[in-house]
């Protein structure tokens, strides 16, 4: 079954740190640019980072560079997301998505919330 | 960052009418554009991409078209599983970015 399954979410108090796994299944996973894409509670979508295929080359939003890292393990079809100094800010549903093209998104996980909170 | 409004941001419509849904980009982005239906609780679902093609296994009824600046989903005639909130997204530059959003409800 092709599938993206994330976990690692939970409540987290500001300035901590916190890693986000995606479980691949079902498709060619090291093959495929993948991404995360984050929701804050009540709005719209926001891209956040992409890995390349090899995992050689990443891309992040402006919002969060410097504190998120993406990396993907292809031996273990696994996408993670690294988060440090969480601020209020991150406080989202955050989902991983299966890459195409140029980059849409045709393949999505469930997502996993964080919320930043004291 | 190439900025995508979306319009309406509400848009009422009865079961088995048309709706029409407006995205438009701050600069070309050519076809290089996606549209997502998204219900409660759930993720996105991707409906179309290249502006005006269909992703596996979306109805008919769902219909894109634009180029450049100007794009529309087109929903011939709208079922109960259609009322939802739907994105577009363009990826011609980086960084990826998504429009607010429209959400369709039910007259």
């Amino acid at each position: 079954q092709v599938q993206l399954a994330e976990s690692g979410g939970g409540v987290v108090q500001p300035g901590r740190s916190l890693r986000l796994s995606c479980a691949a299944s079902g498709f060619a996973f090291r093959n495929t640019a993948m991404h995360w894409v984050r929701q804050a509670p009540g709005k719209g979508l926001e891209w956040v980072a992409v890995v390349s295929y090899d995992g050689s080359d990443q891309i992040y939003a402006d919002s969060v560079k410097g504190r998120f890292t993406i990396s993907r393990d292809n031996s273990k079809n696994v996408l993670y997301l690294e988060i440090n100094n969480l601020k209020s800010e991150d406080t989202a549903v955050y989902y991983c998505a299966r890459g195409r093209q140029r980059d849409y998104f045709d393949l999505w996980g469930q997502g996993t919330l964080v919320t930043v909170s004291s | 960052e190439i900025v995508l409004t979306q319009s309406p941001a509400t848009l009422s419509v009865s079961p088995g009418e048309r709706a029409t849904l407006s995205c438009r980009t701050s600069q070309s982005v050519n076809s290089n554009l996606a549209w997502y239906q998204q219900t409660p609780g759930q993720a996105p679902r991707l409906l179309i991409y290249g502006s005006s093609s269909r992703a596996t296994g979306v109805p008919a009824r769902f219909s894109g078209s634009g180029s450049g600046t100007e794009f529309t989903l087109t929903i011939s005639s709208l079922q109960s599983e259609d009322f939802a909130v739907y994105s577009c997204q363009q990826y011609n530059n980086w960084p990826l970015t998504f429009g607010g959003g429209t959400k369709v409800e039910i007259k």
